[in-house]
């Protein structure tokens, strides 16, 4: 298994440009979120998805959106990119909602928006 | 609301323990979580602790639960180099969705001295 993966790793945008951020796992995850990581205020929770079909809204979904088309693949689309969106972004999953303590993350995809 | 604080920093010797501490503020999270990041790493689940339980130890690492205070710490014994990396508390509680959510510390850097 590849687990989570995440593309791509580094990535330079223009304020204004979209982007989409992928992610993917071969594990049957139902569960799978994203995160971004900050200086000074740790990880926060963006969107998450529960299974496909079916995602919501986290702590900070303000400029993102998200989407879950099947089990294995939840991008994370940049609308109009912003300085502010400038972050390490992570994605991650788990079996089941329930069984946090099995949440496993990808390697993150570091973002500058210039 | 759901709040984990955790110190900026810790610096220890090469075989000594380190304890790195954690308080939140949500009296009804349901697990309690030790993440290990290195340097340009996703995160990686160290532990966890069901809220009904106090200490939990797997190898060198001992969990410690207060849920009287509030207070969760990592306790690793015989610190090496190789522990060096940032540390983030988190804990899980259930939202009006019916789904856990995981907050998350900033993260504790521990540094191991040689």
């Amino acid at each position: 298994n590849a687990g989570v993966t995440q593309t791509p790793k580094f990535q330079v945008l223009k304020t204004g440009q979209s982007m989409t951020l992928q992610c993917a796992q071969d594990m049957n995850h139902e569960y799978m979120s994203w995160y971004r990581q900050d200086p000074g205020m740790g990880l926060r929770l963006i969107h998450y998805s529960v299974g496909a079909g079916i995602t919501d809204q986290g702590e900070v979904p303000n400029g993102y959106n998200v989407s879950r088309s099947t089990t294995e693949d939840f991008p994370l689309r940049l609308l109009s990119a912003a300085p502010s969106q400038t972050s390490v972004y992570f994605c991650a999953s788990s079996p089941w909602q329930g069984f946090q303590e099995t949440q496993y993350f990808g390697p993150g995809t570091r973002l500058l928006v210039l | 609301g759901e709040d984990v604080e955790q110190s900026l920093f810790l610096s220890v010797r090469e075989g000594d323990s380190s304890v790195i501490n954690c308080t939140y503020t949500d009296s009804s999270s349901t697990y309690l979580y030790w993440y290990k990041q290195e340097p340009g790493a996703g995160l990686q689940l160290l532990t966890y602790i069901f809220s009904n339980m106090d200490m939990k130890q797997d190898q060198r690492l001992t969990v410690l639960l207060n849920k009287k205070d509030k207070h969760l710490s990592l306790r690793i014994a015989d610190t090496q180099t190789g522990d060096s990396a940032i540390y983030f508390c988190a804990e899980s509680l259930m939202n009006s969705g019916g789904y856990q959510k995981v907050t998350f510390g900033i993260g504790t850097k521990l540094q191991v001295i040689p």
